[in-house]
């Protein structure tokens, strides 16, 4: 019974390549949200999605970031041309339903060099 | 924009005390959650409360939702080292897509 998976742990890119983050949710979770993570700043909301559907990227930014959450497979985070200010903890949770608590993976530490 | 403020941002005290952090918001939420996060991991899931003035129990810690749904608190009762960590609170939006907005914790450290 594994819980969120993410991977990988840790990520170093150089300034302009991409970055792809994934997130196996648990078995029978359909939601699915991603949120960033600096110190000091408490974790921000990205992206909710569930199977084929974006269903809120309002906390996403308009360039550069994008989500997916395919019918098989885990949901991606991708991330084109990164920026040194897109080093951050990346965590992604799932819950069963709304108003359910979140299960959270261990995240992707992603440095920009 | 609906945010979460939690007070204090940083506590230290002795094994044995008690203490009490706080989750403030000027929004209602239809639930709110705490979450205790360790150093290199995920958040974990302590409590839901969903009815204003609902007060639940976890062993040692009190979690108490304010009668208009907007506060929050916890209360830990003779602190352990164990209960070290960064403790966030998160309210459930309501209206639109419903997610969770998360206050910037309270970063506990409880000294032997």
């Amino acid at each position: 019974n594994a819980g969120v998976m993410q991977n990988p742990r840790h990520l170093v890119r150089r300034r302009g390549q991409e970055a792809r983050l994934r997130c196996s949710p648990m078995k029978g979770h359909s939601h699915v949200y991603w949120y960033r993570q600096l110190p000091e700043e408490g974790l921000k909301f990205m992206v909710y999605l569930q199977k084929e559907n974006i269903i809120d990227e309002s906390g996403m930014p308009k360039e550069r970031f994008s989500a997916e959450f395919p019918k098989e497979g885990p949901s991606i985070l991708r991330i084109q041309q990164v920026v040194r200010g897109d080093s951050a903890a990346y965590f992604c949770a799932s819950s069963p339903a709304l108003r359910y608590g979140y299960t959270f993976g261990s995240g992707t530490r992603l440095t920009v060099v | 924009t609906q945010l979460l403020e939690q007070s204090p941002q940083f506590l230290s005290i002795q094994e044995g005390e008690n203490l009490t952090v706080y989750c403030n918001s000027s929004s209602v939420f239809s639930s709110l959650q705490w979450y205790r996060q360790e150093p290199g991991e995920g958040p974990v899931l302590l409590v839901t409360v969903v009815t204003g003035g609902e007060v639940k129990k976890l062993k040692r810690l009190t979690f108490q939702f304010g009668d208009a749904r907007k506060d929050s608190s916890l209360h830990i009762t003779a602190a352990q080292p164990g209960d070290t960590g960064l403790y966030l609170c998160a309210g459930l939006t309501q209206g639109g897509s419903e997610k969770l907005v998360f206050g910037k914790g309270t970063k506990l450290t409880v000294n032997p």
